[in-house]
């Protein structure tokens, strides 16, 4: 079974710059998250998506985050403008809506360093 | 709201030692799920273990047990006869039990550096 898919692995940006994010999740897993993780710091999670429909951003910044769920299988993270504080590992996870157990599996992050 | 504390920031062993590392939450929820994940240099964050708020039975597997008490609202982690490739970093994280929102609340995080 192949795990959570993303893309790019690193990122060197500008501030005041735009950046996205892919995430390919497990297949057939409806719930998808992305999570920040600041050098130092546990993953804090920006948002979570139930199928193509959002459950909860209420930590997201969105003034300069937004995210999608197309079609309910793959989405996108974006940044615009980035800011320095915004360097950090964004972290995508699945999991499967039958477990009770929300086991979540994560993808390998994307690194965003912004200059 | 959700808390997760891991006060041991690092922790350096000598391979054989056994190490403890700490973990202690805050919630309001009866049903919660209480998670460990090790992140190891490569960065992808590996599943280790579950528990749910009812079952406060202790496991082991192999070198690794937990001691979950929810009466101190401890989750902790023990390796025995620690090796050179337990060195990462170990997160606890807590999710709510109710359906819907269960994404993960993580500890700050405790990094293990086990010396040969």
């Amino acid at each position: 079974e192949a795990g959570v898919a993303q893309s790019p692995r690193y990122k060197i940006i500008e501030k005041r710059q735009s950046v996205a994010f892919w995430c390919n999740p497990i297949s057939g897993h409806a719930t998808l998250y992305w999570y920040q993780q600041i050098l130092g710091q546990g993953p804090k999670l920006l948002i979570q998506f139930q199928n193509n429909g959002v459950v909860d951003d209420s930590q997201l910044p969105k003034d300069r985050f937004s995210a999608e769920r197309l079609k309910g299988v793959d989405s996108t993270l974006k940044i615009q403008p980035a800011k320095l504080e915004d360097s950090a590992v964004y972290l995508c996870a699945s999991s499967s809506s039958v477990s009770s157990y929300n086991e979540q599996f994560f993808g390998p992050g994307t690194r965003l360093t912004v200059l | 709201a959700q808390k997760v504390t891991q006060a041991q920031t690092e922790i350096s062993v000598v391979e054989k030692e056994d190490v403890t590392l700490d973990c202690v939450y805050e919630t309001r929820d009866t049903t919660y799920y209480l998670f460990w994940y090790k992140q190891p240099p490569s960065g992808e964050l590996v599943f280790l273990i579950r528990r749910n708020s009812f079952d406060e039975q202790n496991e082991i597997s192999g070198r690794y047990s937990w001691n979950f008490q929810k009466s101190t609202s401890s989750f902790n982690f023990t390796i025995t006869a620690s090796q050179v490739v337990d060195s990462a970093v170990y997160f606890c994280a807590l999710s709510m039990g109710a359906t819907g929102r269960r994404a993960l609340t993580f500890g700050s995080g405790t990094r293990l550096q086990v010396q040969p």
